[in-house]
């Protein structure tokens, strides 16, 4: 059972733009909502995480927008680089529990 | 530096035939996890452990074994190989407490199953 739906599954954007990764979370338990990115043949990395209890969190030029009532959030980077071309997974997990992922975004940044 | 290793990068196989996924970490880190990336399932949960000799099934476990004998190892044993197993399969590997879920990863295995 997919308990977390990213979308869109692949993006392509102008450098300078800013893409938007958006996922949606069933389980309303959960309270840690990180997102991975992962350069190819490599494993993913952690790139930014947020709790419930905020509505914005900024590292650099990467956003993650949280709605609670909506049961969504979203990854913004601003000023997008072709280095930021990368497949980005959303993930959600409760208390100590195991994470559940997205199912990942292919993001191109054209230069 | 600490790091998380997997071995072999590479494997092919024959159907039926056993297969182990080694991974390795230096962290120390107690909990370690084991993922296959398939194209539109994003990382999917294979087994997990929080410790040495403990060991739990995650979401697509079916045909797959994992032991922890000690902090570092987790090795992933295919028991008889199917086509169905064709994937990446990454490990990870987690502190315990506040930092729980901040999973690091290795650089994964591409396993063929012919």
């Amino acid at each position: 059972q997919q308990q977390v739906k990213q979308s869109p599954q692949s993006l392509i954007v102008q450098k300078g733009g800013i893409p938007i990764i958006n996922c949606a979370y069933e389980n309303t338990a959960f309270d840690y909502f990180p997102w991975y990115q992962q350069f190819p043949g490599k494993g993913p990395a952690l790139l930014i995480a947020i709790r419930p209890d905020v509505s914005e969190k900024k590292e650099g030029r990467f956003t993650i927008s949280f709605n609670k009532s909506a049961k969504q959030f979203s990854l913004h980077i601003m000023d997008s680089q072709p280095g930021d071309s990368a497949t980005y997974f959303c993930a959600a997990s409760k208390g100590a529990q195991k994470l559940v992922f997205g199912q990942g975004t292919r993001l191109t940044i054209n230069p | 530096d600490a790091e998380i290793t997997q071995s072999p990068r590479h494997k092919i196989t024959e159907t039926g035939r056993q297969v182990t996924l080694a991974c390795h970490q230096t962290w120390n880190h107690n909990n370690m996890f084991w993922y296959r990336q398939d194209l539109g399932h994003g990382l999917r949960l294979i087994h997990y452990s929080y410790g040495v000799q403990d060991t739990n099934k995650g979401e697509v476990s079916d045909g797959y074994s994992v032991s922890r004998s000690n902090t570092e190892d987790l090795p992933l044993t295919l028991e008889s190989a199917a086509s169905s197993q064709t994937s990446v399969y990454f490990c990870a590997s987690s502190e315990g407490g506040t930092r729980i879920h901040e999973q690091f990863f290795g650089p994964g295995t591409r396993l063929t199953v012919l």
